[in-house]
């Protein structure tokens, strides 16, 4: 399994600033992903990241408000945009090895005041 | 819509019991049926995960069973002990294959596990 590692592990923010979360893999990975997780509640795919293409959003989910940078094999970043309280959650990456497991990170978990 | 269904919403056993949890899938092109293990404050750990073309899994204490005809499964958790007491999720997604695009998971709402001493 892959070693992933996420920046920062929290943080507190304003309404209507943005913050951006680093995901880093200790191994090359084609595929990355980035998933929400609401206190309590279920995983949501946010979109995929496929190093040298556009990211993949998931429906309700758009580039303007989730942007993200995937520019090598181990590496990505999703910001989220002009926040609201609505996008307190716990924001995870994860990432697909060769034979279709998924390994995911700690997690960043962000509290919009 | 919810596409994976988990049963039940939390579960309280006793040391050395097994507890049973549940998944319904409507999405017969899933292919791919993962189990995750998250404790607080941290992310989702691969537990097992099965194909359709088997019809139970095993690795150490935890077990997958599966029905394709009836679209569930299920994660059973032999000898129970007061450290696994976490949330269990289940997974399904439809293989990437030949066209790319990722193994994407659609997961089930999360069964709260305490194992008592």
């Amino acid at each position: 399994s892959a070693v992933i590692s996420q920046k920062p592990s929290r943080d507190i923010c304003q309404r209507g600033t943005s913050l951006t979360i680093q995901c880093q893999v200790d191994s090359q990975v084609t595929m990355m992903f980035w998933y929400r997780q609401q206190p309590g509640q279920s995983l949501t795919l946010i979109a995929t990241a496929n190093q040298g293409s556009e990211a993949t959003y998931e429906s309700g989910f758009v580039i303007d408000k989730f942007p993200i940078s995937r520019p090598n094999l181990t590496f990505s970043t999703l910001t989220v945009s002009n926040m609201s309280p609505e996008d307190s959650s716990i924001y995870l990456c994860s990432v697909e090895a060769s034979t279709y497991e998924q390994y995911f990170g700690p997690g960043t978990r962000l509290t919009v005041t | 819509q919810q596409q994976v269904k988990q049963s039940p919403q939390s579960l309280i056993v006793q040391k050395g019991g097994i507890p049973i949890i549940n998944c319904a899938y409507e999405n017969t092109a899933f292919d791919y049926f993962p189990w995750y293990q998250q404790f607080p404050g941290k992310g989702p750990a691969l537990l097992i995960a099965i194909r359709p073309d088997v019809s139970e899994k095993k690795e150490g204490r935890f077990t997958i069973s599966f029905n394709k005809s009836a679209k569930q499964f299920s994660l059973h958790i032999m000898d129970s002990q007061p450290g696994d007491s976490a949330t269990y999720f289940c997974a399904a997604s439809i293989s990437p294959g030949l066209t790319g695009g990722g193994n994407k998971l659609t997961f089930g709402t999360g069964t709260q596990l305490k194992v008592e001493l």
